[in-house]
């Protein structure tokens, strides 16, 4: 079956210094890949879509990379600031055409 | 540009009754897609509509119903309501349904008494 896999544990991180997070994903053959960001009791908010041919895209202080071969995604905040304190979704479309989420990383930064 | 909106902000019901959630979509798009995420959980896809039409559907019971109306606005009816049911209730869309980026509205909260 298809499982898409986030860091099960929330990340707490100091003011500045960068989070990492992971998606891994089992039994999809993505195109594309997107990261969204959700605040507490609020909807998703789109960040990031990459695609299959593309390494690593950025924006701001946000940085993507996508292997198609590992079968993963790793969102990067770099110079974190406490705004930056959320829950992270990645999402895949799946077989029958859907948007598929993971669970979401909690990133909590102290300041 | 207005967002994708959302009504009511929260809803209390309880067992055994009927809710029905509102979303208008962002001007233009013509896909709206509708999630469950009960407190704590990841977001379980619902139902997704475009063009009027029911395009997909998750593994919700038949009392998880909506429709899409021709001004793509949607409508979002859960019969015979269970305590279960106490979730966040998520409206996003698209620009078509070959978009693959979802734009959420900021939700419904429905509590089952």
């Amino acid at each position: 079956s298809q499982k898409i896999e986030q860091n099960s544990e929330a990340l707490n991180i100091q003011e500045g210094k960068t989070a990492t997070l992971t998606c891994n994903y089992t039994n999809y053959s993505p195109a594309y890949l997107q990261w969204y960001r959700q605040d507490p009791g609020r909807g998703p908010v789109f960040l990031l879509l990459i695609r299959e041919n593309e390494k690593e895209k950025r924006k701001e202080r946000l940085k993507v990379t996508f292997d198609t071969t590992l079968k993963q995604s790793l969102f990067h905040i770099t110079a974190s600031q406490p705004a930056d304190s959320a829950t992270y979704l990645c999402a895949l479309r799946s077989n029958d055409y859907k948007l598929s989420f993971g669970a979401g990383t909690t990133v909590t930064v102290r300041a | 540009e207005a967002g994708v909106t959302q009504s009511p902000t929260h809803l209390i019901k309880t067992r055994g009754q009927q809710a029905t959630l509102r979303c208008s979509p962002i001007s233009g798009h013509t896909s709206v897609y509708w999630y469950q995420q009960a407190l704590g959980l990841g977001l379980q896809f619902l139902l997704w509509y475009d063009e009027g039409e029911e395009r997909n559907r998750g593994n919700f019971p038949p009392r998880f119903s909506g429709r899409q109306f021709p001004n793509y606005s949607s409508e979002l009816n859960v019969n015979a309501l269970e305590l279960e049911d106490s979730a966040l209730y998520l409206c996003a869309s698209s620009p078509t349904l070959f978009t693959d980026t979802q734009y959420f509205g900021p939700g419904t909260r429905l509590t089952v008494l």
